[in-house]
């Protein structure tokens, strides 16, 4: 059964800081890996997918990479703002196309 | 552009009662995700649906739980007999592309905020 986990847990940062959100997954077959932020009260948004057979995904001041043989993704934050504080998840979907499995979430703190 | 639009956003009720929670998918998208979020066991996909058909329900916790697509821009989520163990914010999602294996991004609505007293 596959495992996602997200760590640190919460995370508070001074403005302006580059910052590093880890995810490990137990099982490295994996399809993509999808990175979501989750703002209080709403859903979920996508920041960015890297398939499986990429190594990274850039989006504005977003970059995250992925190490599948390590079971290991990082969402780099550059020069963080406190429009970046909210929840990240990272998602696994399974090959078999039947699972998708999220990780805890990073709570992030971004002070002005 | 109008996202994936669930309702109701909040729902209170008592346990024994059915509950139907309803979602639009973005027009054009076909696949449809429904997903439970709960600080205990986090983001937990249910079912989701793909050119309107249930392709994956081994989400669902138990009978209890029903989903339905009669068409492209409709789908409910039905709980009958709802239990208090059955609070938490329920999602809809939807994606262009085939189902979860897909490289499509998913978009999600705002959420059901379910209470069984």
């Amino acid at each position: 059964k596959q495992e996602v986990t997200q760590i640190p847990a919460a995370l508070s940062v001074p403005e302006g800081e580059n910052l590093v959100l880890n995810c490990s997954f137990t099982d490295s077959a994996i399809y993509n890996l999808q990175w979501f932020r989750q703002d209080p009260g709403k859903g979920l948004t996508s920041l960015l997918l890297i398939q499986s057979s990429q190594r990274e995904q850039t989006s504005g001041r977003l970059n995250a990479s992925l190490d599948k043989s390590s079971g290991r993704s990082t969402l780099y934050i550059a020069a963080s703002q406190p429009g970046d504080s909210a929840t990240y998840l990272c998602a696994v979907p399974n090959n078999a196309g039947n699972m998708l499995t999220f990780g805890g979430g990073t709570r992030l703190m971004v002070k002005p | 552009d109008a996202g994936v639009i669930q309702s109701p956003r909040h729902e209170v009720t008592e346990m024994g009662q059915e509950v139907t929670l309803r979602c639009k998918p973005i027009s054009g998208h076909n696949s449809l995700f429904w997903y439970r979020q709960t600080m205990m066991r986090g983001l937990e996909l249910l079912i989701y649906f793909n050119n309107n058909v249930p392709i994956d329900d081994s989400g669902m916790p138990e009978d209890r739980f029903s989903a339905k697509m009669p068409n492209a821009s409709f789908s409910t989520l039905k709980i009958q007999p709802s239990e208090p163990r059955d609070s938490a914010v329920y999602f809809c999602a939807s994606s262009l592309g085939g189902g979860i294996n897909s490289n499509q991004p998913q978009h999600f609505g705002d959420g059901t905020r379910l209470s069984i007293l």
